[in-house]
């Protein structure tokens, strides 16, 4: 079983509706997660983080966890066609400040 | 300008040579990781630095090797016993105060003729 698992897409949405990515992982004490935003031939951004059950928003961005069924998402709201990329899940799992990232999933917005 | 660097941006390389990629930081960040990525793949941790002269292996450190003397730089050299070294390279970095966010460099992309 893969630690951090995405279903690798591709996600189709129209322009202007909500995409919804999710993630979900295996270590049940894992404390931190974050969203990365990966263009075509270029390295990871960061989207989101969030440590908390519950939702976090940032813009058009809303990061949801629930840590007792071990999932993480992220929305996105009002989807652009600039948001067509790869979203990487990243989990801190076990010690030493590492990170465990899904394969990703691209997302496609089509106008 | 503060960030993370990394070059050459394109490497080529023939087989049984060794090469090294440059990541430069001056974001003051005490702890540095490179990472590998094949397409379609996710992140994988070759090696990680969290302070000077001191650095661990991560689950594909086989083939590689790094060093780690001044806060600010952690090349990596890909060696010749590395089997399968064509790939995108990124280097992270992340500040030690608080917080487990890391943050990318451009990345090498580094293709073996």
């Amino acid at each position: 079983q893969k630690e951090v698992e995405q279903n690798s897409g591709p996600l189709s949405v129209p322009e202007g509706a909500i995409a919804s990515l999710n993630c979900t992982y295996s270590d049940r004490v894992s404390q931190s997660f974050f969203w990365y935003r990966q263009y075509s031939g270029k390295s990871p951004e960061l989207i989101m983080s969030i440590y908390s059950n519950g939702d976090k928003e940032d813009g058009r961005f809303t990061a949801q966890l629930n840590k007792a069924s071990q999932y993480v998402s992220l929305l996105i709201r009002d989807s652009q066609p600039s948001d067509s990329a790869t979203y990487l899940c990243a989990v801190r799992t076990g010690g030493g400040n590492k990170l465990t990232f899904g394969t990703g999933t691209q997302l496609k917005v089509e106008l | 300008d503060g960030g993370i660097t990394q070059s050459p941006k394109y490497l080529f390389r023939k087989e049984g040579q060794n090469v090294t990629l440059s990541c430069e930081q001056n974001l003051n960040h005490d702890a540095m990781y490179w990472y590998r990525q094949d397409p379609g793949q996710g992140l994988r941790l070759i090696y990680y630095s969290q302070i000077v002269n001191d650095f661990q292996k991560g689950d594909i450190a086989e083939g590689y090797s790094v060093s780690r003397e001044k806060k600010e730089s952690f090349p990596l050299t890909v060696t010749s016993a590395q089997k399968n070294p064509t790939a995108f390279y990124l280097c992270a970095s992340r500040a030690d105060r608080g917080t487990d966010t890391q943050y990318f460099g451009p990345g090498t992309r580094l293709t073996v003729l």
